[in-house]
Formats: structure tokens, C-alpha cells, sequence
């Protein structure tokens, strides 16, 4: 069964460094997204993309943050500048359709700033 | 802002019993309704969904019942196995955009 990969399954970094977490689609998704989720908060979602740009993006996605589809498999999140509370599972999700349609999630990855 | 709310935080039943498990909203735009289970360090992994223009959907031993006028949604799983001990996330989304709105999750425990 298709599924979403997501590299690498926990990340730890200092507090200012940039960090790029990694995904891999379902091949014949059209739709991404990136949800992130604090430990013991609700999943929330950062952004979504579609047709090699940002469909729609939350008030959390901020300058910090971006996203990119560097080839036609892989779809990243980069945070250029981490800090202490972007310490969070980060899951990627894809779809073939928006709205109506259920997202399937990757594994996730922890991110750890110290 | 919460527009998705499970106000239980927790649930435990017994095994063979029927799981209730219950998610409230807000927005009249969401269309259509998804529930997810998550297991610890793992994603979400989708359960079942419903779509507005419904008031039920059933997939083996489970169903989600919608009642739009309440703005309430429900997941019901009969029997209830050990293996369905996990946490519970109710999700909406409006039919223009692919955004999911979750709850803050169920614990949902099935003693043997």
C-alpha cells in the first residue's frame, strides 16, 4: 500500500540552526501539507501546496518557515532559524484531491531544539 | 480559536462494549468530517469520513453519525477490541480548501 515517507524520524538541533525536514508523497497525490503537532496539543496545520506553490497557509507559518518541491517526488519544510518552541512532531500529508478527500499522514518527525 | 472541540479527554470501555466517542463545531462552512487514529510516535492514520449531505457512514465496526443542525458528530465502534486503544482525532474541512481543522483527541482505552 502507498505511503507517505518522512525523513529523518527525529532531528536535534541548537536553537538558531536551520533545519530541513523531508518527505516523500504518494505518487499520484497532487496536494501536500504540513501539520505539526507540541506534545499534548492538537495537530495544526501549517500549510499546504499544490501546483508547485502555497495554497494556503497558517498565521504559524511565518517567514521561518518555508516550503519547497525541489524535484517531482520529494516536498520539504525548511526553518531557517529554529527556536526553543518549534520543538514538535512535524507530519507531512498528501492527497489527491482537495477537500471531500481523507489526507494520509506520514510517520512524522521529531524535532528537538535545544 | 477552537472550531473543532472533543471534550473528553479520555474513555475507557470494556472490551466487546461499543465505543462513543464525540466531536463538536463550529464553522458551518466544514462539509465534510474525518476521524483519525493515532498511536504514540506514529501519524495519524484515517479511520472513516462523512460528508455533509449525510447523516451516516459505516464501515465494519465502525460508524460516524452526523447531525448537522447540532453541529455535532460522533464515532461509534462496536465491538470494541483491545487493539482499538489509541488516540482519537475528529477533523473537518471546507470543500474549498484541503485544510484540516482537528480536535484536541480522545484517549480511547479497551480493557480485556
Amino acid at each position: 500500500e502507498p505511503e507517505v515517507t518522512q525523513t529523518p524520524s527525529h532531528q536535534v538541533t541548537q536553537m538558531g540552526q536551520e533545519v530541513i525536514l523531508r518527505c516523500v508523497p504518494i505518487s499520484n497525490h497532487l496536494y501536500f501539507y504540513w501539520y505539526r503537532q507540541i506534545l499534548g496539543q492538537k495537530v495544526e496545520f501549517l500549510v499546504s501546496f499544490y501546483n508547485n506553490e502555497i495554497s494556503e497557509k497558517s498565521e504559524i507559518f511565518d517567514d521561518q518557515f518555508s516550503v519547497e518541491r525541489p524535484d517531482g517526488s520529494n516536498f520539504t519544510l525548511k526553518i531557517r532559524s529554529t527556536k526553543l518552541e518549534d520543538s514538535a512532531m512535524y507530519f507531512c500529508a498528501s492527497s489527491r484531491s482537495l477537500g471531500g478527500g481523507e489526507l494520509f499522514f506520514g510517520e512524522g518527525s521529531r524535532l528537538t531544539v535545544l | 480559536d477552537q472550531q473543532v472541540k472533543q471534550n473528553s479527554p479520555s474513555l475507557s470501555v470494556q472490551e466487546g462494549r461499543i465505543s462513543i466517542l464525540n466531536c463538536d463545531y463550529t464553522n458551518s462552512m466544514f462539509d465534510y468530517f474525518l476521524w483519525y487514529k493515532k498511536y504514540p510516535a506514529e501519524g495519524p492514520t484515517f479511520l472513516i469520513s462523512i460528508s455533509s449531505i449525510k447523516d451516516k457512514n459505516e464501515d465494519g465496526r465502525f460508524t460516524v453519525f452526523l447531525n448537522k443542525s447540532a453541529k455535532h458528530l460522533s464515532l461509534h465502534i462496536v465491538p470494541s477490541q483491545p487493539g482499538d486503544s489509541a488516540v482519537y482525532f475528529c477533523a473537518a474541512s471546507a470543500s474549498n480548501t484541503g485544510k484540516l481543522i482537528f480536535g484536541q483527541g480522545t484517549t480511547l482505552q479497551v480493557k480485556p
